[in-house]
């Protein structure tokens, strides 16, 4: 069975702090997909990041960073320097190689206060 | 380049009605998903296309829901009677089955039934 797990439900941080989100995932599969979104007050879905079970490398995107680790199997999203315009819910979800659905975790909230 | 249309965006209706919820994905891009957000179930996958043939509908609540996609640029996701239960952010996704794999979604239609 696949299943992600975003034990954090809320954070609250203020403006300039760093703020990691956790996400844990399984999966019995070799080749996999981890993919963060993020669903601001407006209430669309937007892309962040794709990484592949095989890439372990971690990324940096300008204030965001993400860490994959296999062997913990996380994938945590860093943002530095929040701005409340960071401000929204973030999912973690995780897709098999062998189909085409993504499986969501149950999302963080994070609130950047001024 | 225009993303994921989704109609209407909003969605008031009785107990009872007919609602159809309509998509229209990236253009090229051959797969189709539909999910459905609430906040006891978070996001869950309903169903979705390849090439516009259904090829995984087990996420479907039951057969009050059915959804179609007459040819690659428009699928709808039909609802018919109604409940109150049904009320939701109706999400639909497109992907090019290419290695990118990633889903793009829509702006939602946000459903309420009365």
């Amino acid at each position: 069975a696949q299943k992600v797990t975003q034990a954090q439900t809320e954070i609250s941080v203020v403006e300039k702090e760093d703020v990691t989100l956790d996400c844990v995932y399984e999966t019995r599969d070799t080749t996999y997909y981890l993919f963060w979104y993020k669903q601001p007050p407006s209430g669309e879905l937007v892309f962040l990041i794709r990484r592949n079970s095989f890439d372990e490398q971690n990324e940096i995107s300008g204030r965001y960073s993400w860490n994959f680790q296999k062997s913990t199997s996380s994938f945590n999203f860093t943002i530095t320097a929040s701005q409340v315009v960071d401000s929204a819910v973030y999912f973690c979800a995780l897709r098999s190689s062998n189909t085409g659905k993504l499986i969501f975790g149950q999302g963080t909230t994070l609130q950047v206060k001024p | 380049d225009a993303g994921v249309i989704q109609s209407p965006r909003h969605e008031v209706t009785e107990m009872g009605q007919e609602v159809t919820l309509r998509c229209k994905p990236i253009s090229g891009h051959d797969y189709l998903f539909w999910y459905r957000q609430t906040m006891m179930r978070g996001l869950e996958l309903l169903i979705y296309f390849n090439n516009n043939v259904p090829i995984d509908d087990s996420g479907m609540p039951e057969d009050r829901f059915s959804a179609k996609m007459p040819n690659a640029s428009f699928s709808t996701l039909k609802i018919q009677p109604s409940e109150p239960r049904d009320s939701a952010v109706y999400f639909c996704a497109s992907k090019r089955g290419t290695s990118t794999d990633t889903q793009y979604f829509g702006p939602g239609t946000r459903l309420t039934v009365l």
